[in-house]
């Protein structure tokens, strides 16, 4: 059973502050990883997907991934209310470019509350 | 009409109706999913069309069936469903390309009483 733990939270920080999302994943051949935003009643909306060990910044986020550790975090700096949303980390375990499709396994997600 | 749009976006149904859910997506892409989202379950992968050849079926029960009649669309038929099985029924499509990126459609909320 391929599974992504995260912490289903919430989890508070005050508006500026960094927030730090975690996930853990069970297979090792695992290759690509995402982050998706969903706020209450929307559909997921990808913001950050990563590939290699290390990290990587798109504006005010940062995923970083170490496979070793089977280990993928999201950062959120200078947290705004509008970040308030469910974060889901999800790990596809078909190889890179291996054709056509993808197959992912989605955590439960973290509700992120960002208090103004 | 742009991205990936689906209909209805609320459905109530009966346990002995017949009914059908409709994606469509306006990018091109030629991978198309159909997830389930219960309320404090992760995100299950029902069905995958690549090239419209169904690829993927995560043991889902025949009450669904999904139908992929060309690359922009996609359905999942429903017929004598239980209440459990109540729930956001969401569509993504993906590229062959090595973005890897998945696009969501807005979701169908189904209710079976």
């Amino acid at each position: 059973q391929k599974e992504v733990e995260q912490n289903s939270g919430p989890l508070s920080v005050p508006e500026g502050a960094i927030a730090s999302l975690n996930c853990t994943y069970s297979d090792r051949v695992s290759q690509s990883f995402f982050w998706y935003r969903q706020y209450s009643g929307k559909s997921p909306e990808l913001i950050m997907s990563i590939y290699s060990n290390g990290d990587k910044e798109d504006g005010r986020f940062t995923a970083q991934l170490n496979k070793a550790s089977q280990y993928v975090s999201l950062l959120i700096r200078d947290s705004q209310p509008s970040d308030s949303a469910t974060y889901l980390c999800a790990v596809n375990h078909r190889p890179m470019n291996s054709g056509g499709y993808q197959k992912v396994t989605f955590g439960t997600g973290t509700k992120l509350q960002v208090i103004p | 009409e742009t991205g990936v749009t689906q209909t209805p976006r609320h459905l109530v149904m009966g346990m002995t109706n017949k009914k059908s859910l409709k994606c469509e997506q306006h990018l091109g892409h030629n991978a198309m999913y159909w997830y389930k989202q219960s309320a404090k379950k992760p995100l299950e992968l029902m069905f995958v069309y690549s090239l419209e050849e169904r690829v993927e079926n995560n043991s889902v029960p025949s009450r669904f069936s999904p139908e992929c009649p060309n690359s922009s669309h996609l359905f999942l038929h429903l017929h004598t469903l239980q209440p459990e099985d109540s729930a956001l029924y969401l569509c993504a499509s993906s590229d062959r390309g090595s973005t890897d990126t998945q696009y969501f459609g807005p979701g169908t909320r189904l209710t079976v009483l």
